[in-house]
C-alpha cells in the first residue's frame, strides 16, 4: 500500500452534474497530481498541486479544477459532467525536490456518468 | 489526450518464461524513465526507473533497457510468475518543469500457470 487514499471509490453521476473527488497524500509528501484513466488507456495528466498552488496543467478544460489544502490533501472538482468524463481518476503524491522523485498512486475513484 | 482503441497490446507467456515488454517514447529531451505496474482495481505501482545517462538498470527479477538512439525502452521480467499479470506502463519525464511523467498506452501481461 502506498499511503495515498482516495474517496469515494466509486461514484455514479448524471450528465450536467458536478462532482468532487478527494485525496489524502502520503505522509511527508507535499505534491499531489491528478490523472484521468479511460478504459484501456494510460493515465492522462490533469494537473498538479504543490504547496496549495497549481504547478502544471494538462490538456483539460477549465471545468476541471482543483484545490490543495495546508495538510497537502487535495480535491478534484469537475463541473457540467459529460459522458466522456467516465473514467478512473487517480491521485498521486510525491515529495517535490527529492532526487528521482517518484509518484505514489492511490487506488482511484471510478466515476460513471450516465 | 489522443483517442485510442480499447484493446491494449497483450503479451501472453507461460509461468517461468522471461517476458519482454517494449515501449517507444516520444520526447527526445526526456531524461528520466519509469516503469509502472497496474493490477486490476489498483493504481499504478512503481517498478523500476532509469536515467538517460544509463542504458541498463537491474532490479529484483526486472531489468530496464534504454536505447536513446531509437527512443526505445524495454522491461524484462525474469522467471515470470502469475502475480506478474497486470498492465505495464512506461512513463517519461522531461527536464523542463515539475516532475510530471507522461504515460504510454500500456501493455497487458498475461501469465499462464
Amino acid at each position: 500500500e502506498t499511503g495515498v487514499t482516495q474517496s469515494p471509490t466509486h461514484l455514479i453521476k448524471t450528465r450536467g452534474q458536478q462532482v468532487t473527488l478527494r485525496c489524502s497524500s502520503q505522509s511527508g509528501h507535499n505534491t499531489v497530481s491528478w490523472y484521468q484513466q479511460a478504459l484501456g488507456q494510460g493515465p492522462q495528466f490533469i494537473f498538479q498541486y504543490y504547496r496549495e498552488e497549481e504547478n502544471g496543467r494538462g490538456n483539460f478544460p477549465p471545468r476541471f479544477s482543483g484545490l490543495q489544502f495546508p495538510n497537502y490533501s487535495s480535491e478534484l472538482n469537475v463541473n457540467a459532467l459529460e459522458l466522456d468524463d467516465s473514467a478512473l481518476y487517480l491521485c498521486a503524491s510525491s515529495a517535490t525536490g527529492q532526487v528521482n522523485e517518484k509518484l505514489f498512486f492511490g487506488s482511484g475513484t471510478q466515476l460513471s456518468v450516465l | 489526450g489522443e483517442s485510442v482503441g480499447l484493446h491494449l497490446p497483450t503479451l501472453s507467456v507461460q509461468e517461468g518464461d522471461n517476458s519482454i515488454i517494449n515501449c517507444a517514447y516520444s520526447n527526445s529531451a526526456s531524461d528520466y524513465f519509469i516503469w509502472y505496474k497496474q493490477e486490476s482495481g489498483k493504481g499504478p505501482q512503481f517498478i523500476i526507473d532509469i536515467r538517460s545517462n544509463m542504458d541498463k538498470r537491474q532490479g529484483q527479477r526486472v531489468t530496464v533497457l534504454l536505447n536513446k538512439t531509437v527512443k526505445h525502452l524495454s522491461l524484462q521480467i525474469a522467471a515470470t510468475q502469475p502475480g506478474d499479470s497486470a498492465v505495464y506502463f512506461c512513463a517519461e519525464k522531461s527536464p523542463l518543469g515539475s516532475y510530471i511523467p507522461t504515460f504510454g498506452r500500456g501493455t497487458s501481461l498475461i501469465v499462464h500457470p
